[in-house]
């Protein structure tokens, strides 16, 4: 990918249970962002954790961040049929203003 | 807020011809508004940065004279792919943040995205 590394590229889980997708990224930055999208969809910006925080959250969102591993997970708890969808993680260009997308995870979540 | 609309949402063209893809900034101006484009089951690949009243900054080994842009309002880009051929084929999203300082500070703060376009030239 452009940017990084995401694992796993897919995930099939039941309802109820917990899911969890993991980014790597190359090069330094000021925060990095989470994205879902919807098959077929535009991408919606979940969550931003900046450089200088460990941990983030969002009602059933959790993101964490090491920046020493240059590694971020994003945690759904309690995961709905609804949260079935890709999740990208996305960090900045070297100028700081373009934003780079992780190769993505997609989430399957069974009823 | 921040609703970023593109239009349209798919089209089927001939190869040869050329399509047009419009993205419009509704409840806030984007002096900068970004194209991507996307295979199916990958991530997405930034095409270029468009600029309102300057020329487009293309990323590397995209043909510009392919892939022609214009912003000629802070509230409209539009992406025309020209003498279209089926491996153009592909998602193409536009996106825009109300951000003004994005660029002077070097900012990646959060993005809009359109709906997408999904493209199919036989």
């Amino acid at each position: 990918s452009q940017q990084g590394e995401e694992d796993p590229q897919a995930l099939s889980i039941q309802e109820g249970e917990n899911a969890t997708m993991n980014c790597s990224y190359k090069t330094s930055i000021n925060n990095l962002q989470w994205y879902r999208q919807n098959s077929g969809r535009g991408l919606v910006h979940l969550i931003l954790i900046r450089s200088n925080e460990r941990e983030k959250h969002s009602g059933r969102l959790r993101v964490t961040l090491d920046t020493s591993k240059k590694s971020s997970s994003l945690l759904i708890t309690a995961s709905r049929a609804a949260d079935t969808a890709s999740y990208f993680c996305a960090t900045a260009n070297t100028g700081g203003f373009k934003t780079i997308f992780g190769a993505g995870t997609r989430l399957f979540v069974k009823a | 807020g921040a609703v970023v609309s593109q239009h349209p949402s798919w089209v089927i063209c001939k190869s040869g011809t050329s399509v047009k893809i419009e993205c419009r900034s509704l409840d806030f101006q984007a002096t900068t508004m970004f194209w991507y484009r996307q295979f199916p089951k990958q991530s997405l690949m930034l095409m270029a940065t468009s600029n309102e009243g300057s020329k487009a900054t293309y990323e590397q080994g995209v043909e510009k004279d392919k892939f022609l842009i214009n912003h000629a309002s802070l509230t409209l880009s539009t992406l025309t792919v020209t003498s279209a051929h089926p491996e153009d084929s592909s998602f193409y999203i536009c996106s825009a943040s109300p951000d003004r300082d994005r660029i002077l500070k070097g900012i990646n703060s959060p993005l809009h995205f359109g709906n997408g376009t999904r493209l199919t030239v036989t």
